[in-house]
């Protein structure tokens, strides 16, 4: 199976302090996509970022980072100053070019404590 | 923003009993799911809908389940005979065109508890 692996259960940090989140994903296609999804306490998902296989430019949004590295098929999350807030489940997911199925990696949890 | 609506939020039923958890996706998708997601456990794909008809589904979608778009805005997972190792939260989502890389958008999910 092509899976997606997250190997950091459970972060703790401290308000303020960066965090990275692991991502590593094994797959056979040319194109695939990739995407990182935040499950809050309350439980629902939210749509973080997706990056297609051909662009490794890292990303920037406000205090969170992706670094996307083909060569090691890693697609790290950094929450740079994190806030309380940022606590929450982090899923990262993958997806085939015209595949219909999110294969979810088991998700990490960040405690960010104040 | 739309949004992708569930409902109930939480459905308690008894073993053996049908239960139908009903999402309306964005109204210009055209592309559904149903995720599950154990509690604690990571989100699995169970389906995928396009055009009025099954495109995908996992091992875990036996017989026991089955899906359906009513009509033009619901789009609804039904479970005829519920087994305790149902229990779950059960994400619907919808995306549109553009392949894989348009994200899928969730709805809250449905809590469903089998007792």
């Amino acid at each position: 199976a092509q899976k997606v692996t997250q190997a950091q259960t459970e972060i703790s940090v401290v308000e303020k302090e960066d965090v990275t989140l692991d991502c590593v994903y094994e797959t056979r296609d040319t194109t695939y996509y990739l995407f990182w999804y935040k499950q809050p306490p309350s439980g629902e998902l939210v749509f973080l970022i997706r990056r297609n296989s051909f662009d490794e430019q890292n990303e920037i949004s406000g205090r969170y980072s992706w670094n996307f590295q083909k060569s090691t098929s890693s697609f790290n999350f950094t929450i740079t100053a994190s806030q309380v807030v940022d606590s929450a489940v982090y899923f990262c997911a993958r997806n085939k070019e015209y595949g219909n199925k999110l294969v979810f990696g088991a998700g990490t949890i960040l405690r960010v404590k104040s | 923003e739309p949004e992708v609506t569930q409902t109930p939020s939480h459905q308690v039923t008894q073993m053996g009993q049908e239960v139908i958890l009903r999402c309306v996706p964005i109204s210009n998708h055209l592309y559904f799911y149903w995720y599950r997601q154990i509690l604690g456990q990571k989100v699995e794909f169970l389906v995928s809908f396009y055009n009025n008809e099954i495109s995908e589904k996992s091992e875990i979608f036996d017989d026991q389940f089955s899906v359906e778009r009513p009509d033009g805005s619901n789009f609804t997972l039904k479970i005829r005979s519920t087994k305790l190792e149902d229990s779950a939260m059960y994400f619907c989502a919808s995306r549109g065109t553009g392949g894989g890389n348009s994200p899928l958008h969730f709805g809250n999910g449905t809590r469903l508890t089998v007792t």
